[in-house]
């Protein structure tokens, strides 16, 4: 069975603080990795995973997929109140079931001023 | 807003009734997921479209869930003989030909007394 693991489950800091989530996966026919933001509503894309060593980078939030270890970080830098969210990692199977996403748990950032 | 709508957004029912929900995907999209999230966990997979056709439904889905898209279009999804333990997000997703990424509608959360 797929299995998504992240953690820390949940992780408290200060505005202005730099935090790595980690995200480990056992998805079968993998293809993809991706994250996304949940702010007590319908999860928000953030970015797709495809290739290993790649970092993707979108303002003060960058991601990088390992493939042959199997996992991903999601870093976020100088992080600000808004960024307070639950971050879900989800791995993309293919074959039959392509496009079905195993979740995560997720992780809780709460960012204080 | 992702393009993908859900209707109804809230649902309260008591125990035994039947409900339906609907979701309208990305109108170019030909896929659409169904998901269902409980409080403190990950969405969990329960059925996939490519256009009309159901190409796999999850274990979670009991004999009292069903789903269609008739059209390849909106999707509805019924459950029959509501339980308590029903009780959670149900989350609409859909994605295009080429594109992996799943866009997520606003969800329809759903209490049974």
């Amino acid at each position: 069975e797929d299995k998504v693991v992240q953690s820390p489950l949940s992780l408290v800091v200060h505005e202005g603080d730099t935090v790595t989530l980690n995200c480990s996966y056992e998805v079968t026919n993998f293809r993809s990795l991706l994250w996304y933001k949940q702010e007590k509503k319908a999860p928000t894309f953030l970015f797709m995973l495809t290739s290993s060593g790649i970092e993707k980078k979108s303002g003060r939030l960058s991601s990088i997929l390992d493939k042959k270890e199997l996992f991903s970080i999601l870093n976020i830098t100088a992080t600000q109140t808004g960024d307070s969210a639950v971050y879900l990692c989800a791995g993309n199977a293919g074959g039959t079931s392509y496009g079905k996403l195993t979740f995560g748990q997720g992780t809780i950032l709460t960012v204080h001023p | 807003d992702t393009g993908v709508s859900q209707d109804p957004r809230h649902k309260i029912t008591k125990r035994g009734q039947n409900v339906t929900f609907r979701c309208d995907p990305i109108s170019e999209h030909n896929r659409l997921y169904w998901y269902r999230q409980t409080l403190g966990q990950g969405p969990e997979f329960l059925t996939y479209f490519q256009n009309e056709a159901q190409l796999e439904k999850s274990r979670l889905l009991s004999d009292r869930f069903s789903a269609e898209r008739p059209k390849g279009s909106f999707s509805t999804l019924e459950i029959q003989r509501t339980e308590q333990g029903d009780s959670a997000m149900y989350l609409c997703a859909s994605g295009g030909r080429t594109q992996e990424t799943q866009y997520f509608g606003p969800g329809t959360r759903l209490l049974v007394l």
